[in-house]
């Protein structure tokens, strides 16, 4: 079946620093691949994703290119701030499918 | 304005008891689902109604029934509940153009 691993956080920055959060998959076909964000006391939000091998999705400084040679999908920004600091979830979703496949989430703190 | 919607936004109840939790989308979305977040932040799929019709049923106990009166509602209805189903239970929507998923902001459930 299809799976997504990710990092175990928590992650803690300090504001500015370079953010990694490494994300891979396993899935038959070409799955289209997500990086969702959860700010405290909310839902998931959409930040990127990307639907082919090579797309780059991109939002709010931050960035993903899907890798198939690696089935990866890691999510980098280059300066974080303290605004950004919240729960990542990576996840798939099989070409045509209805299920959302989530890796288990990162959470992301950044200090002042 | 709010594209997914639930109530309530908390719950808290004593063991045993029988609850809903009301969800409405206004994106014309077809396909609803229900998560359940743990403590851990893991999300993990419930059900998934498209056009009123179940499609996805995962390892869920029967105590649990969600209803879809019409594709913009999918009711989550919980039976004789358990300590253990205190979480956090989101409603989600999705664009079948994109397979981009909407949350709403989620039901905490309390069990006592």
């Amino acid at each position: 079946g299809n799976s997504v691993t990710q990092m175990e956080g928590p992650v803690t920055l300090s504001e500015e620093a370079f953010l990694t959060i490494n994300c891979t998959y396993t899935a038959t076909g070409y799955p289209s691949l997500f990086w969702y964000v959860q700010y405290p006391g909310e839902g998931l939000q959409l930040l990127l994703k990307a639907t082919k091998a090579d797309d780059k999705g991109s939002n709010k400084g931050f960035e993903a290119t899907y890798r198939k040679e690696t089935t990866s999908f890691h999510l980098e920004k280059g300066s974080v701030q303290v605004s950004d600091s919240a729960v990542y979830f990576c996840a798939l979703i099989k070409a045509a499918g209805n299920k959302l496949t989530f890796g288990g989430g990162t959470r992301v703190l950044v200090k002042p | 304005d709010t594209a997914v919607s639930q109530t309530p936004k908390y719950l808290v109840t004593q063991m045993g008891n029988d609850k809903s939790i009301k969800c409405e989308q206004n994106l014309g979305h077809d396909t609803m689902y229900w998560y359940k977040q743990d403590s851990k932040k893991f999300l993990k799929i419930m059900f998934s109604y498209n056009n009123k019709e179940l499609i996805i049923n995962e390892t869920v106990p029967n105590r649990f029934s969600p209803k879809s009166p019409d594709k913009a509602h999918l009711n989550l209805h919980i039976n004789s509940l358990e300590l253990g189903d205190s979480a956090v239970y989101f409603c989600a929507s999705k664009d079948p153009n994109t397979d981009t998923q909407y949350f709403g902001p989620g039901t905490r459930l309390t069990v006592l």
